[in-house]
């Protein structure tokens, strides 16, 4: 069972509106990533923090896109102005390092309408 | 740069039957590779991890194995039940050192009883 928790697992907004997204990693982990699942199941890596820092984002995350992993508080995507583009399952990931098995949370499925 | 390709997108058996699914990969570096399932309505759950140090992995009956050669890792299983019914991603560590995955396009695997 995942150990990976994500708030909350259904999200709606409309286009324009923010959506934040949030996720506790499994207890030690320091190492936690954010994907995007599309439609069609293809995995896009958006974004990875060992503990507070950015160790890798993609450019979409550098405009529309925000995330943190602020110490002794859940890490969070939030989406400035959502476009309908944005419906996808959010998934939050965490690892021990960054050499070692990556176990996902349930994901948070948001629509844009 | 890294690339992952599962070219079956679907896959449909009867109990029993072999289970087979083919990936390939690309990488200028040691590869790590791993094999998940996703279940409708979760996330990834990892099910192997294979590096160039054990060649192989086994876990609840099913086994991949890598080779360098053909760079492959296909993921085998000798007799599937109802319940493995899934999606199966393909997944590569990227280079890089940052921890990110590369995923393949995923095979959904659908057991008729």
């Amino acid at each position: 069972n995942s150990k990976v928790i994500q708030t909350p697992r259904y999200l709606v907004k409309g286009q324009g509106q923010k959506a934040k997204m949030r996720c506790i990693p499994e207890k030690g982990h320091p190492v936690v990533f954010w994907y995007q699942q599309n439609k069609n199941n293809e995995f896009k890596f958006l974004i990875n923090f060992q503990n507070q820092e950015v160790l890798q984002q993609i450019d979409m995350t550098e405009k529309r896109f925000s995330a943190e992993c602020p110490s002794n508080s859940p890490c969070s995507l939030e989406i400035q102005s959502s476009e309908a583009g944005d419906s996808a399952l959010y998934l939050c990931a965490s690892s021990l390092n960054r050499h070692t098995e990556v176990f996902f949370g349930k994901g948070t499925r948001l629509t844009v309408v | 740069g890294d690339s992952v390709t599962q070219k079956q997108g679907q896959v449909t058996l009867s109990e029993d039957d072999f289970l087979f699914i083919n990936c390939t990969y690309s990488t200028t570096t040691y590869p790590t590779l791993f094999w998940y399932v996703q279940y409708p309505g979760q996330g990834p759950q990892l099910l192997l991890k294979v590096t160039t140090a054990n060649n192989k992995g086994i876990s609840r009956g099913f086994e991949a194995t890598y080779d360098k050669g053909t760079t492959s890792f296909h993921l085998q299983k000798a007799s599937v039940q109802e319940s493995d019914s899934a999606v199966y991603f393909c997944a590569l560590a990227g280079t890089g050192n940052t921890g990110k995955l590369i995923f393949g396009l995923g095979t959904t695997l659908q057991v008729q009883p």
